[in-house]
């Protein structure tokens, strides 16, 4: 798995778009870039995963750029239920590896 | 959607003491997963498992620690004798395979919190 390296934390308030960037300069060829959230004392949930350019599902969107050393997590208007810990993995066998350390994001009212 | 379940939700046990942890992955998975979660820590990779074998073990899954997948629904894991230090959140995750060998999405269950006294 590539070394990623994230932002410690982030805070925010409701409604506002959070972007979150995870930096993965030795990203290999075949590499995916993956993102869980995880909340409180409960197991880590998927949330989007790309290859390049942008991909969008019902939560979020990721931004990759072309050169695809880095990524960008991005929630639109979130809520005070979106506060938890989102971890970027990138690689092929993600689940054969440790988490990161995750970015904590804070949602405040 | 899906969900992976485990029990119990929280095992309280003596040092020493053997215990086993149970998990039911999603039903038309194939790969099957041990992670924990130290608290305040990171999640850490123990074992993955497929096709009844163990496909790889980080050097935290050591001879204290096994797997076993005893009748096509449950996952377990064992640890014989545990350790103070053992005390974490065990979460298990299945995948449903993989695509060319890339990474897959991985489902995780809620955890049992392991407290060793």
């Amino acid at each position: 798995l590539a070394k990623t390296t994230q932002p410690i934390s982030m805070d925010s308030y409701e409604g506002q778009e959070v972007n979150i960037t995870c930096s993965h300069n030795n990203i290999a060829t075949n590499d995916y870039i993956t993102w869980y959230q995880q909340f409180p004392s409960q197991g880590p949930r998927f949330i989007i995963q790309g290859y390049k350019t942008k991909v969008t599902n019902e939560v979020a969107s990721l931004f990759i750029p072309a050169d695809r050393k880095s990524s960008t997590l991005s929630l639109p208007r979130v809520s005070l239920s979106d506060t938890a810990v989102y971890y970027c993995l990138v690689g092929r066998e993600a689940g054969k590896s440790t988490f990161g350390d995750g970015t904590t994001l804070t949602v405040k009212p | 959607e899906p969900e992976v379940t485990q029990t119990p939700s929280h095992q309280v046990t003596q040092m020493g003491q053997e215990v086993i942890l149970r998990c039911v992955p999603i039903s038309n998975h194939l790969y099957f997963y041990w992670y924990r979660q130290i608290l305040g820590q990171k999640v850490e990779f123990l074992v993955s498992f497929y096709n009844n074998e163990i496909s790889e073990k980080s050097e935290i899954f050591d001879d204290q620690f096994s797997v076993e997948r005893p009748d096509g629904s449950n996952f377990t894991l064992k640890i014989r004798s545990t350790k103070l230090e053992d005390s974490a959140m065990y979460f298990c995750a299945s995948m449903v395979g993989k695509r060319q060998g890339l990474s897959e999405k991985l489902f995780f269950g809620s955890g049992t919190q392991l407290s060793v006294l």
